[in-house]
């Protein structure tokens, strides 16, 4: 596609439930990153691919996080077991191989 | 492990006038990336430079170019001839060195463009 694409945009889930975010990277990028950004705050690493390869998911937070990125392509970053603590802006971004990482526009999440 | 330091929690400029961001880091990589970021109010996240480590020049942009001065480890964002639409939030992040891209940012600047 011509960006990366996030869906949902918005999600609202009550405590306790599972989500399940999506992104599209921009075609042909190679590395694909979460970030998680709380208000008023600089985006946090989560984790991030090469190819289907998780890289690196020392970032994310706790065993209720998880991300795949099955056919070396979209990704999904899900949360099981919600809490209002995961309440943030998630982002996603990918590149070619470092160097300019282009972000979507982010899943605000709330968890109520 | 990397860290980013942005001191100037908000920045004013008057329209038309130059304005530094600062950033400092710290890392003991001797290979690595830094770059700012543009966050409007929008929210979407907009690349505006980068610099290599061992870049020998200072990165420039059009009117943004990155200030490396790496004894300091410092990578100040320089906006020249600022204009309203430049008010946003800054990020200045890095990347670390070897085959490992992910990027660690500062908490950010929230500049100002007055007319």
């Amino acid at each position: 596609g011509a960006g990366v694409s996030q869906s949902p945009r918005y999600k609202v889930t009550k405590r306790g439930q599972d989500v399940a975010l999506r992104c599209d990277p921009i075609s042909g990028h190679v590395s694909l990153y979460w970030y998680r950004q709380a208000l008023g705050q600089g985006p946090e690493f989560l984790t991030y691919f090469n190819y289907e390869a998780q890289q690196d998911k020392s970032g994310l937070p706790n065993d209720r996080f998880s991300a795949e990125r099955p056919e070396g392509s979209i990704s999904t970053l899900t949360i099981q077991r919600t809490e209002q603590r995961d309440s943030a802006m998630y982002r996603c971004a990918s590149s070619l191989l470092g160097r300019e990482a282009f972000f979507g526009q982010g899943t605000r999440l709330t968890v109520v | 492990a990397q860290k980013i330091t942005q001191t100037q929690p908000g920045m004013f400029v008057q329209e038309k006038e130059a304005v530094t961001l600062d950033c400092t880091y710290d890392t003991s990589d001797q290979s690595y990336g830094l770059f700012w970021y543009k966050q409007p109010s929008s929210g979407e996240m907009i690349f505006l430079i980068y610099q290599g480590s061992y870049d020998e020049q200072n990165a420039t942009e059009g009117r943004y170019s990155l200030n490396f001065q790496k004894a300091r480890k410092s990578a100040n964002l320089v906006i020249s001839a600022s204009q309203l639409g430049d008010s946003a939030m800054y990020f200045c992040a890095m990347e670390g060195g070897g085959s490992n891209y992910k990027l660690t940012f500062g908490k950010g600047t929230l500049l100002t463009v007055n007319p």
